[in-house]
């Protein structure tokens, strides 16, 4: 079964600085991942995603992450991080079918990002 | 386009009731699947809908059940109530390949007392 690890529960930084958001996943085949931001009471939003090709994908609001498969890792990157950009950020993976349909995502635990004026 | 739609937003209810939340995906969208959102579990899938029939189903107990309609639109039922059921619930539409994003509604926050 496919797995998530977010080892960061929260990471505080100032604003200005960058950030850099850890994922590591588990999982057998070609993984298709995600990665999400939660603001409180709403619902998730799609930052960016990767699924093949470029290892390097860029998202909204300025994100990127990079795809390593030797690592199995799909860190989360932003330059310069501004107050607005507090809230929890999750890692998902998608799995493949199995009796038929999707096993949904699966997702990390999270990470909170503090942001220091 | 309008988003993921899902009421109600608020919902309290006691132990050993049941309850019924809603889901109106994006129009175009076929797939609907639903997630319990808790401090303690994090984010978990519980189903996932498609064309009118369930798909696959998360480990969760017989309890939660749902069901979609011919204009997708989706419905998760929990009966006899827990205080562990307690939860954020969002559902998710997609186009309905499982590589396809899930674009998430607002959730309903479920409390039972």
């Amino acid at each position: 079964a496919q797995s998530v690890t977010q080892p960061d529960i929260h990471i505080t930084v100032s604003e200005g600085a960058s950030l850099e958001l850890r994922c590591n996943y588990s999982y057998g085949a070609t993984p298709y991942l995600f990665w999400y931001v939660q603001s409180p009471g709403q619902g998730l939003q799609l930052l960016l995603k990767y699924f093949s090709g470029d290892t390097l994908v860029q998202g909204i609001k300025g994100f990127e992450a990079e795809f390593k498969r030797s690592q199995s890792s799909f860190n989360l990157r932003k330059p310069s991080v501004h107050w607005s950009d507090a809230a929890e950020y999750f890692c998902a993976v998608a799995a493949g079918y199995s009796g038929g349909g999707a096993d949904g995502l699966t997702f990390g635990k999270g990470t909170h990002l503090i942001i220091q004026p | 386009k309008a988003g993921v739609t899902q009421t109600p937003r608020y919902l309290i209810k006691t132990r050993g009731q049941q309850v019924t939340l809603s889901c109106s995906p994006i129009s175009g969208h076929r797939s609907v699947s639903w997630y319990q959102q808790t401090p303690g579990q994090g984010l978990q899938f519980l189903f996932e809908y498609f064309s009118e029939t369930q798909r696959n189903k998360g480990n969760f107990p017989g309890r939660f059940s749902g069901r979609q309609f011919s204009n997708s639109r989706s419905e998760m039922n929990v009966s006899t109530l827990e205080l562990g059921d307690s939860a954020l619930y969002l559902c998710a539409s997609s186009l309905g390949d499982y590589t396809d994003t899930q674009y998430f509604g607002p959730g309903t926050r479920l409390t039972v007392l």
